[in-house]
């Protein structure tokens, strides 16, 4: 069972290429999300899919898209990275009318 | 508009002793809270909750109090380990109506020294 999991650890774009980050859960979840990390700003929701086959913004959507390819996989895509989506991004999952979160290791992003 | 705020960017406590680590909210639909906590390199891991019709919850050594007139909740760890050390956040939730969408603090850095 190994719970949450991201690809890649780490990637460096430059600005304006493009990327998508993976998350993919074993739990059977419900519901999943995209956070990112910045520092002196703890966690922000970027997108959610409370259910498969449904999306929607969380806090800060600007710059990107998600698929909820199926009830496992929840993806993240950054069309044209900016120096402003430098960050950590953590993918969570939950079960459903649960509130206790799982996050995967994180993905270490740097755009120049 | 920061609708939970930890105020202490850093804690720094000696082995054997309490760490009280607070966090406030301003939203008064939030009746669900957590603390995460999180070490370098890894994503945060729930350590412990608890609901707004609870004012006390304890799991070991780790304990949280909620004051919901005063919209604040503390952690309290006794004794304080070195292993302890990590970043711990504060996470709130509007229960039922959220889809399990969680508003966390900005963190605050534990360190136990031996």
């Amino acid at each position: 069972n190994a719970g949450v999991t991201q690809t890649p650890k780490f990637q460096v774009l430059k600005t304006g290429q493009s990327m998508t980050l993976q998350c993919a859960q074993d739990m059977n979840h419900n519901s999943m999300y995209w956070y990112r990390q910045d520092p002196g700003m703890g966690l922000r929701l970027i997108y959610y899919s409370a259910s498969e086959g449904t999306t929607d913004k969380g806090e800060v959507p600007n710059g990107y898209n998600v698929s909820r390819l199926n009830k496992r996989e929840f993806s993240l895509r950054l069309e044209s990275a900016a120096p402003s989506q430098t960050s950590v991004y953590f993918c969570a999952s939950i079960k459903q009318n649960q509130e206790t979160q799982y996050f995967g290791p994180g993905t270490r992003l740097l755009v120049l | 508009d920061q609708q939970v705020k930890q105020n202490s960017p850093s804690l720094s406590v000696q082995e054997g002793r309490i760490s009280i680590l607070n966090c406030d909210y301003t939203n008064s639909m939030f009746d669900y809270f957590l603390w995460y906590k999180k070490y370098p390199a890894e994503g945060p891991t729930f350590l412990i909750s608890i609901s707004s019709i609870k004012d006390k919850n304890e799991d070991g050594r780790f304990t949280v109090f909620l004051n919901k007139s005063a919209k604040h909740l503390s952690l309290h760890i006794v004794p304080s380990q070195p292993g302890d050390s990590a970043v711990y956040f504060c996470a709130a939730s509007a229960y039922g109506t959220s889809y399990g969408k969680l508003t966390f603090g900005q963190g605050t850095i534990l360190t136990v020294h031996p």
